[in-house]
């Protein structure tokens, strides 16, 4: 079946434009996460969403960050005047809503900020 | 505190030699779940491994092993036989219930280097 996909692949935008950035989850996965990797990183937590419940959005960097989910559907995360330090890999993953389930990720959308 | 600690930062080996890959966590639930993830350069990070606490039998599969030891919170990863298509990062990562939800704790990684 169809994995988790985002888009775009790459962003380049210049500072304090507003981007967003898009995730499509593995159908019937209820959980989605969205991680941001820096350049020789490791996974930073941003928001987590599980079907109708309030996201968890302690990871959240600041309030330039948002994020919404459809239903169990498609996510977006919103970057609003954005900023060099933002330049990262935006990772989404997905799974079941399953206590210790794994997480499926997809390939990233690269932000580059100029 | 939940952590995941990966103190092995860049690994070099030549090609066909064994190594193993350290994974130190930290939790307080009792009921938890380890995981391993391999990224290759492409970037897109591949499941390889989940484990609950319950069980700590070591696994194989190939070329790859984990041993997992609740005595030392540790869940190593060993691949036998190294190729240059292991050339990665190799994330370990935690969660369980009830102190961590659903969040994932990741260690900062381990980048594997396979030399022909």
């Amino acid at each position: 079946g169809a994995g988790v996909s985002q888009s775009p692949s790459n962003k380049v935008t210049e500072k304090g434009k507003d981007v967003e950035l898009r995730c499509d989850p593995i159908s019937g996965h209820t959980a989605l996460y969205w991680y941001r990797q820096r350049l020789g990183q490791g996974l930073e937590f941003l928001i987590y969403f599980q079907g109708n419940s309030a996201p968890d959005k302690s990871g959240l960097p600041s309030d330039r960050f948002s994020a919404e989910r459809t239903g169990e559907s498609v996510s977006t995360l919103t970057i609003q005047r954005t900023q060099q330090e933002d330049s990262a890999v935006y990772l989404c993953a997905s799974s079941l809503y399953l206590v210790g389930y794994e997480q499926y990720f997809g390939p990233g959308t690269r932000l580059t900020v100029t | 505190a939940q952590k995941v600690t990966q103190a092995q930062t860049e690994i070099s080996v030549v090609e066909k030699e064994d190594v193993t890959l350290d994974c130190v966590y930290e939790t307080r639930d009792t009921t938890y779940y380890l995981f391993w993830y391999k990224q290759p350069p492409s970037g897109e990070l591949v499941f390889l491994i989940r484990r609950n606490s319950f069980d700590e039998q070591n696994e194989i599969s190939g070329r790859y092993s984990w041993n997992f030891q609740k005595s030392t919170s540790s869940f190593n990863f060993t691949i036998t036989a190294s190729q240059v298509v292991d050339s990665a990062v190799y994330f370990c990562a935690l969660t369980g219930a009830p102190n961590t939800g659903n969040q994932f704790y990741f260690g900062t990684g381990t980048s594997l280097t396979v030399i022909p």
